[in-house]
């Protein structure tokens, strides 16, 4: 079945770590998005990309990167810049924009910083 | 840029009533409107969109939503809840078919017996 898979479900990371998160999708999507999702917040765009081997930034992009270098993967990266890492991360994916097809959401990983 | 407008942080409807969300945009232009639904820790899966047209969109679940040019709104609306529907809702607006998507906070529903 195709669909966007997001690993691990759960992480924890230690103070001054970086860690990256992974996203694969088997849909053959051109474009791939990573949300970053707190309580009360909603989802805010951190980074996107809608082509192999180019993103652009999204409205909270520091102390987060990314890479693009198959189209089925969009790992992020949270680095030891990133103050506040702890929430809820998602990734999406579209065939191109998100009104061409529906947008495939992955099922989340939870980062928490110890 | 473009922003939405949840106002209603948390709503509380009996099983069998009915429900309206609401969701204000602000852009300049007729943008492209959505609405997920999220369970909780959980992906978002969408209910409808509105891109031109027919200005009430029919979705999954029994969902409905309206567009209202005159009032920058996109409220969502269901004749009659089951507590299957208890989750958080997000309204979100792009200004272009490949633009990202900008998302409300939320509004999370609870049903009751």
């Amino acid at each position: 079945d195709g669909g966007i898979t997001q690993s691990p479900k759960y992480l924890f990371r230690k103070e001054g770590q970086n860690v990256t998160l992974s996203c694969e999708q088997n849909l053959n999507h051109d474009a791939m998005y990573w949300y970053r999702q707190d309580p009360g917040q909603g989802l805010r765009l951190i980074y996107y990309s809608q082509i192999v081997n180019d993103f652009q930034k999204g409205d909270i992009a520091e102390g987060y990167s990314v890479s693009r270098e198959k189209k089925e993967s969009f790992p992020l990266t949270v680095t030891s810049a990133q103050k506040n890492p702890t929430a809820f991360y998602l990734c999406a994916s579209t065939l191109q924009g998100f009104t061409d097809t529906e947008a495939f959401f992955g099922q989340g990983t939870r980062l928490t910083v110890v | 840029a473009q922003s939405v407008t949840q106002p209603d942080i948390h709503i509380t409807v009996s099983e069998g009533a009915s429900l309206e969300l609401r969701c204000n945009y602000s852009y300049g232009a007729t943008p492209y409107l959505f609405w997920y639904v999220q369970s909780p820790g959980q992906g978002l899966q969408l209910l409808l969109k509105y891109f031109s047209g027919d200005t009430l969109v029919q979705g999954i679940k029994g969902f409905e939503a309206e567009f209202k040019r005159s009032q920058s709104s996109f409220n969502l609306r269901k004749p009659s809840v089951h507590w299957s529907d208890a989750a958080e809702y997000f309204c979100a607006v792009a200004s272009s078919g490949n633009t990202p998507l900008v998302f409300g906070k939320g509004t999370r529903l609870s049903v009751i017996a």
